[in-house]
């Protein structure tokens, strides 16, 4: 199957600074990529999907200002979460759909831990 | 009232056992529908997805119920390996995915 991979696996950071995490189809290109939040024993929430070449689609309740995504080409895709703070702390998991790839398929990547001290 | 819902368990049942979850899904629009296969900390992975007609990979089998809005998981000859937590996903017309909270099986030797 298609592969996704995400970097970095988990990060610790202080809170108030900022932590980019990335998204990448490595075999397929991805012209729809989602991501994910996932707090402990909840359901994966969908926070916002991002087509390449254009402006993120935030669900509501998202920040957009502090949830920055960029899908700048086929492959990767970028989460950066801006001033982070302890509630921020989840596993983020991307996802991707493309032009190879089956397209009722998404694809997940490994998921990101991220904990703000 | 939750656009995909399923009992989230733990279901504990015995090695070698068939056990059967069902979740139902709200909007009669929804296209596909799929269930994942979640182990702890870890990404869901796609586990199968769900045709009208029924589908069947090995031990597990999905069926989909439009009329009653429900879809189930059947797994056969439970193996310990099976433990995890099982995710009912439904797409909608946008190609979004509708997840439900999942539901945890514990298979016990």
């Amino acid at each position: 199957g298609a592969v996704v991979s995400q970097h970095p696996s988990w990060v610790i950071c202080k809170s108030g600074t900022s932590v980019k995490i990335e998204c990448r189809s490595l075999d397929f290109q991805a012209t729809t990529m989602f991501w994910y939040r996932q707090f402990p024993k909840q359901s994966l929430m969908l926070m916002a999907t991002s087509n390449e070449g254009s402006k993120a689609t935030y669900e509501q309740g998202v920040e957009k200002d502090k949830f920055l995504i960029n899908h700048a080409s086929l492959t990767l895709s970028t989460l950066t979460v801006t001033s982070a703070h302890p509630e921020d702390s989840s596993f983020y998991i991307c996802s991707a759909r493309g032009l190879r790839a089956n397209t009722d398929t998404q694809y997940f990547g490994p998921g990101t831990r991220l904990t703000v001290l | 009232r939750k656009e995909v819902e399923q009992d989230p368990g733990p279901f504990n049942v015995p090695e070698g056992a068939t056990v059967a979850f069902n979740c139902t899904y709200s909007n009669s629009a929804s296209q596909s529908f799929f269930w994942y296969r979640q182990d702890c900390r870890k990404e869901p992975k796609l586990l199968m997805s769900v045709y009208s007609s029924g589908n069947e990979d090995g031990r597990f089998t999905a069926q989909l119920n439009r009329a009653s809005q429900y879809i189930s998981l059947l797994i056969r000859d439970s193996k310990l390996s099976d433990s995890a937590t099982y995710l009912c996903v439904a797409m909608d017309s946008n190609y979004q995915l509708i997840w439900g909270a999942g539901t945890k099986l514990i298979i016990k030797p």
